[in-house]
C-alpha cells in the first residue's frame, strides 16, 4: 500500500499569496497517477487536477499540480477567498487499495 | 447533469447491518466504474470499494473485507453497499464517487460525489 504524506497539516496565508502544497509517496506512483482534491466543511471533496498535472473540468488556472515519482506538488498562484479549505492528494496508479494523503488545511492568514 | 445521491445512512448498533444506496442520474451509469468513500467525523478520506462498470470486478479496501459489499443495478443506474457486522470504527460520511474515465479499471480519480450519507455505529 502507497502512504501518501502531506505537508504541511496546516498553511496558513493571505489572498493574493502563493499556496504551495506538497504530497510524498512511500513508493513510486505509477504513470504518475495522482490527484488533488479540495473540500469545503460540510460538502463533498471537488477533483482539481488529475495524472499529476491535468486541471479538471472548470477548474481555474490559477490551480496547477506538478511532481512525479515520489514527490508532488499542488499551487494555487494567487488566493482567492473561496480557495480556503482542506486540500487531499491521491493515488490511483497502484491500487487497490487506492489512497488519500492526511489532508493540509489551507486557512486565511 | 451528473447528479449521484446517496441514501441509507442512519444510526446502528454494533453487529448489525445496513445497506447504502447511490441513484445516479445524466450520464450512461452502466459505462463507469463507481466508487464508494468514507470520512469519519473530522477525519481525512478513506477509499472504501470500487466495482467495475459492468459489475464484475470488486475491490475492496482491507479493513472491510468479508464484512461490505458493493454492488450494482445498471438497469436502474444503482450502486449498492451492503455492511455487515458493522463496527464503531465504520461509522463516517459514506460517498459515492464516479470514475473520471468511463469503461476504466481501477486507476482513475474520481470527477463527480454525491452528498453523502451518514453511518452511525454506536450501542
Amino acid at each position: 500500500e502507497i502512504v501518501l504524506t502531506q505537508s504541511p497539516a496546516t498553511l496558513s496565508l493571505s489572498p493574493g499569496e502563493r499556496a504551495t502544497l506538497s504530497c510524498g509517496a512511500s513508493q513510486s506512483v505509477s504513470s504518475s497517477y495522482l490527484a488533488w482534491y479540495q473540500q469545503k466543511p460540510g460538502l463533498a471533496p471537488r477533483l482539481l487536477i488529475y495524472d499529476a498535472s491535468s486541471r479538471a473540468t472548470g477548474i481555474p488556472d490559477r490551480f496547477s499540480g506538478s511532481g512525479s515519482g515520489t514527490d508532488f506538488t499542488l499551487t494555487i498562484s494567487r488566493l482567492e477567498p473561496e480557495d480556503f479549505a482542506v486540500y487531499y492528494c491521491q493515488q490511483y496508479g497502484s491500487s487497490p487499495p487506492i489512497t488519500f494523503g492526511q489532508g493540509t488545511r489551507l486557512e486565511i492568514k | 447533469q451528473v447528479q449521484l445521491e446517496e441514501s441509507g445512512g442512519g444510526v446502528v448498533q454494533p453487529g448489525r447491518s445496513l445497506r447504502l444506496s447511490c441513484a445516479a442520474s445524466g450520464f450512461t451509469f452502466s459505462s463507469y466504474g463507481m466508487h464508494w468513500v468514507r470520512q469519519a467525523p473530522g477525519k481525512g478520506l478513506e477509499w472504501v470499494a470500487f466495482i467495475y462498470y459492468d459489475g464484475v470486478n470488486k475491490y475492496y479496501v482491507d479493513s472491510v473485507k468479508g464484512r461490505f459489499t458493493i454492488s450494482r443495478n445498471n438497469s436502474k443506474s444503482t450502486l449498492h453497499l451492503q455492511m455487515n457486522s458493522l463496527r464503531v470504527e465504520d461509522t463516517a460520511v459514506y460517498y459515492c464517487a464516479r470514475d473520471l474515465r468511463p469503461v476504466g479499471s481501477l486507476g482513475d480519480p474520481f470527477d463527480y460525489w454525491g452528498q453523502g450519507t451518514l453511518v452511525t455505529v454506536s450501542s
